[in-house]
């Protein structure tokens, strides 16, 4: 199974602050139809995960364009930039390109 | 649109089976996979098993002996059947689609006696 190794497991970030998350792959997400299917979650407290971005850079309908994602083959990074007070959680990183599905094991944003 | 909801009991015996409903709208189970997710309290998330469009399922190695995932395509809904729960299997249990872009609201069992 691919393995997801996200970095770091916790950030601490005042509003307005920008930030960074590094999800690294155990091999390359490149799909044989061209396609990365690396995408990016936030879980907020009592809630399940909501999809922020997908294909490592498209942003989901609805989410703001605070978030932006990034990488190619096995290095990927979700930024925030300016956080918000709605934007802490847990967020992770999961990839559907090799079955099965599998998760980084999240990056906890608390707000200073 | 595309929507997901999980539903089942919250409390299971040890020993006993637990069995989860996972309800689709806004598109079909024969063009489309369901994942079963499951998250213990205060941990990460644990793919469990997938039912593919064409029906054939994947599961998780470590859970392969104990879970059966099923369907219905005309009341597109997935089931999960799991036996033999132990007080690990506490967790909120989560359906999605194939891709992982959508996600029910998830259901929490327990298992206790």
């Amino acid at each position: 199974d691919v393995v997801l190794t996200q970095t770091p497991p916790t950030l601490s970030a005042t509003i307005g602050q920008s930030v960074s998350i590094s999800c690294r792959s155990s091999q390359s997400l490149l799909d044989s139809d061209g396609d990365t299917y690396l995408n990016w979650l936030l879980q907020r407290p009592g809630q399940s995960p909501q999809l922020l971005i997908y294909s490592v850079s498209n942003l989901e309908s609805g989410v703001p364009n605070r978030f932006s994602g990034s990488g190619s083959e096995t290095d990927f990074t979700l930024k925030i930039s300016g956080v918000e007070a709605e934007d802490l959680g847990v967020y992770y990183c999961m990839q559907a390109t090799h079955a099965p599905l599998t998760f980084g094991s999240g990056t906890k944003l608390e707000i200073k | 649109q595309v929507q997901l909801k999980e539903s089942g009991p919250g409390l299971v015996q040890p020993s006993e089976t637990l069995s989860l409903t996972c309800t689709v709208s806004g598109f079909s189970l024969t063009s489309y996979g369901v994942n079963w997710v499951r998250q213990p309290p205060g941990k990460g998330l644990e793919w469990m098993g997938t039912i593919w469009n064409d029906g054939s399922t994947d599961y998780n190695s470590a859970l392969k002996s104990r879970l059966s995932i099923s369907r219905d395509t005309s009341k597109s809904q997935v089931f999960l059947k799991m036996n033999s729960l132990q007080t690990e299997d506490t967790a909120i249990y989560l359906c999605a689609d194939s891709g992982g872009g959508y996600w029910g609201q998830g259901v929490m069992v327990t298992v206790s006696s």
